[in-house]
Parts: structure tokens; sequence; C-alpha cells
């Protein structure tokens, strides 16, 4: 069944960066989009980051444009989540979910921790 | 981008039939996906493309639309059921997803 894996989370100081990893397994990972998501605490969900399944196309939300870099290993079946000069507002639980159709999400993860604080 | 609207709270008894709500104007156009959110566990979707349950959701779970609302009916809840409830869809644009701020369900 479909699986993924996120890894990388941890407690930085604003401004630093960090680098998720999202391992999946289960089905053919290069024939799908993948997805970033995150929540943060006692917030709702929020849409972070599209890469579509050969790499070439990469949509961010307008709060980590410029900031955030999605990328993909097609050989590793993972897909990445770079994330420069973090804020605070960044601290959430990120979730990796594969693309489900053009406009849906499936397979999420377990998430991992990310916690931005000085 | 896109706007979606839902009410923070809702309860129902135990094998009533309850539903949520969400409203937005790209919801006369496109669907609403929706999504179960537990605490401490990932978010699991209940209802794709209108109205379609992925395997495992029960039937008691069904969605539709009218105009710009999309809802999320519950026939008979169960006290399984209660959740954060989030609608989603991918916005006019294209290139942008969104969630409403999401409801919670408390099952009396």
């Amino acid at each position: 069944q479909v699986q993924v894996v996120e890894s990388g989370g941890g407690v930085v100081k604003p401004g630093r960066s960090l680098r998720l990893s999202c391992a999946a397994s289960g089905f053919t990972f290069s024939a799908y989009g993948m997805h970033w998501l995150r929540q943060a605490p006692d917030k709702g969900l929020e849409w972070v980051a599209i890469i579509y399944f050969d790499g070439n196309t990469k949509y961010y939300a307008d709060s980590v444009k410029g900031r955030f870099t999605i990328s993909r290993d097609n050989s590793k079946n993972t897909v990445y989540l770079q994330m420069d000069n973090l804020r605070v507002d960044d601290t959430a639980i990120y979730y990796c979910a594969r693309a489900m159709g053009s406009d849906a999400f499936d397979g999420w993860g377990q998430g991992t921790m990310v916690t931005v604080s000085s | 981008s896109s706007e979606l609207t839902q009410d923070p709270a809702v309860s129902v008894a135990l094998g009533q039939t309850v539903r949520i709500t969400c409203q937005g104007d790209d919801l006369r156009n496109y669907y609403a996906n929706w999504y179960q959110k537990k605490p401490g566990q990932a978010p699991v979707g209940v209802i794709y493309h209108k109205d379609n349950r992925p395997s495992g959701i029960p039937d008691r779970f069904s969605g539709s639309r009218s105009g710009d609302t999309a809802s999320l009916t519950i026939v008979g809840a169960q006290a399984e059921d209660e959740a954060d409830y989030y609608c989603g869809l991918r916005d006019s644009s294209g290139n942008h997803w969104v969630f409403g701020g999401g409801t919670r369900l408390t099952v009396l």
C-alpha cells in the first residue's frame, strides 16, 4: 500500500535552514506528483508545495515562495523540502502526501515536526 | 487565491445525521475533497471529487454540492467519527491548493 515517511524535522533558530525528506514506497513514485503540506499548532491544514512527477513543474504557497524549494529524486523514491530563512510562523508538523488526480491528496505520512524558535 | 469557509465546530448525537459545509466561490466550478484529521494521526481523505469514497471509508460518509457550497454528510455518526474535517480544492489559478479552516465534529 501507499506509504510515505517524513524525516528531517527539528528545532532551528529563525533565519536558519532545514531540509525535510519524504521516502515513498508501495507505488510507482515516478508516476505521481508529490505535495508538502503543514499544520501549525492549533491551526488548520495548509498546502505548501507540489512537484510534478518528472520534477519539471513546481508550485508554492505564497507564504513560502522564495524561501522553500521542493525537489525529488525518482531513483531514490524521495521528495525533499529545502527550507531556508525559516521564520517562527513556519513552526508546524510537515506532511508529505501523494497527488491524487489533479486536485487531491492521499497517502499522507505521519509528519515531521519543525520548530523555529530563538 | 481562493478562500473556503467552514463552521469552526459542529456537534451531533450518536447515531444521528450531521452535515458539515464548506463555502467558497470556486466551489461553483470545482468539487471539494474532504479530509479527516484526528489528533496525532495523519489526515485521511474521506470524500474525493464530489462523492467518491476511498476504500475503507464507511458508506455513512457522502458528499454533495449546491451552488457555492459543498457538504460532507455523515448518516448515523459514530464515536470514531469525532475529528476535524477539512474541505480542500485546487483553486481556479491551477497552481494553488487551498483548505477551509476546518470543522471540529463532536459526537455526543
